[in-house]
């Protein structure tokens, strides 16, 4: 089976950095995405990890390690439009027959303030 | 390009009737899925499809729910008879596999909005 936890909820400053926790225990694993997600709208694609390490991408950042089960996304000088929920999700291993479906995490609801 | 379509948007529906929702995925995609939102229960796969063709439909959770891919442009998802539980926010995502598996995102529709009275 799969676990994912992440904080429900939290608060950060205009301007300012934040870390977004996700802690994962699963039978298998094949990489780990982080989805961004607007009240009222769909997932949005904003980072894969597959092997230890940092991934940057502009203003978001991704990290991951697997021996301990953990990834967080970073994101810096945030805005307000960075309000948010931001998921974290585990990709079962590979079985050959193609892309494999996510398991997801409950969000981590993240407000701006000004 | 067009990213995923979904319809109905909006559903709303009385306890026992037939619910079938539509999804076209991303054209040149061969892999879809189904997932369902709830504010209990966050983001769960419900089903997924490589090449039209049903991959794991553990997800479902009763034989009230079923899914179909006719074709690569196209699936539905039917509940029937639906039930006030079912009322959540359906998704439907599609990805391109490739032939390592590795990094294949998975791009979502707007959702369908359903409510089961």
């Amino acid at each position: 089976g799969q676990n994912i936890d992440q904080p429900t909820e939290m608060t950060a400053t205009e301007g300012a950095i934040v870390q977004i926790n996700c802690t994962y225990q699963t039978s298998g694993f094949n990489g780990l995405f982080w989805y961004q997600q607007h009240a009222g709208e769909a997932p949005t694609f904003l980072s894969y990890n597959v092997l230890d390490g940092l991934e940057e991408k502009g203003r978001f950042s991704s990290f991951l390690s697997r021996s301990k089960g953990y990834s967080y996304l970073l994101l810096k000088e945030l805005q307000m439009k960075d309000s948010a929920s931001y998921l974290c999700a585990v990709r079962a291993p590979y079985s050959g027959g193609g892309a494999d479906g996510l398991t997801f995490g409950k969000g981590t609801h993240l407000i701006i303030q000004p | 390009d067009a990213g995923v379509i979904q319809s109905p948007r909006h559903e709303v529906t009385e306890m026992g009737q037939e619910v079938t929702l539509r999804c076209k995925p991303i054209s040149g995609h061969n892999s879809l899925f189904w997932y369902r939102q709830t504010m209990m229960r966050g983001l769960e796969l419900l089903i997924y499809f490589n090449n039209n063709v049903p991959i794991d439909d553990s997800g479902m959770p009763e034989d009230r729910f079923s899914a179909k891919m006719p074709n690569a442009s196209f699936s539905t998802l039917k509940i029937q008879p639906s039930e006030p539980r079912d009322s959540a926010v359906y998704f439907c995502a599609s990805s391109l596999r490739t032939s390592g598996g590795a990094g294949e995102t998975q791009y979502f529709g707007p959702g369908t909005r359903l409510l089961v009275l």
